[in-house]
């Protein structure tokens, strides 16, 4: 069982490049969610998925899109990568959603992404 | 002022030492507490979690949780160089989203 799978692990862009980082899992969870990780900074969320079909903004959404396309996968877009977007991604799953409970997460390896 | 605020340290102990990391809060909503160890270049795995106050054990880990005073606790017994890695506290309540501390990296040299 893979778990929590991002693609890719690294990625180098230049400034106004766009890409788009994929998750998928394969642990049957509702909810899903993207992460960055800055030194200093902690786990940021981007945006949410509470299950198939929905999407949510989280705390720094500005500069990225996402898509729910089925119960497995979530991916990010950067539309116009800028140098402020290098950092770490993460993406996780969540045992719970829009519903009481501990919501423990399962996180991927991160995808680690440079803007020049 | 964050709703989750953590030292983020590096803590620097010696192995065999008790280790005590620690997260306030804000929020009174907040009912499940979450503890997540993050390996270098690995993303966070949950170690363990309490439901409301009081403490939970498993092996060396000790989670203790203060609901009166909004403090939450994480002890390693005989730590050891492995345990070497950033600690991240989580909570949830009335809310599904977790809500993330910083983080406190803790390094155990031998």
């Amino acid at each position: 069982n893979a778990g929590v799978t991002q693609t890719p692990k690294f990625q180098v862009l230049k400034t106004g490049q766009s890409m788009t980082l994929q998750c998928a899992q394969d642990m049957n969870h509702n909810s899903m969610y993207w992460y960055r990780q800055d030194p200093g900074m902690g786990l940021r969320l981007i945006y949410y998925s509470a299950s198939e079909g929905t999407t949510d903004k989280g705390e720094v959404p500005n500069g990225y899109n996402v898509s729910r396309l089925n119960k497995r996968e979530f991916s990010l877009r950067l539309e116009s990568a800028a140098p402020s977007q290098t950092s770490v991604y993460f993406c996780a799953t969540g045992d719970r959603g829009e519903s009481s409970g501990a919501n423990v997460l399962t996180f991927g390896a991160g995808s680690r992404l440079t803007v020049l | 002022q964050k709703e989750v605020e953590q030292d983020p340290g590096p803590l620097s102990v010696p192995e065999g030492a008790i280790v005590s990391l620690n997260c306030t809060y804000s929020n009174s909503a907040f009912q499940y507490f979450m503890w997540y160890r993050q390996y270098s270049r690995k993303g966070p795995e949950l170690l363990m979690y309490t439901y409301s106050s009081g403490n939970k054990e498993d092996g060396r880990f000790t989670a203790q949780v203060d609901k009166s005073s909004k403090y939450i606790s994480l002890f390693i017994r005989d730590s050891q160089p492995s345990d070497s890695a950033t600690y991240l506290c989580a909570m949830t309540g009335g809310s599904y989203i977790p809500t993330f501390g910083r983080g406190t990296s803790l390094i155990v040299h031998p």
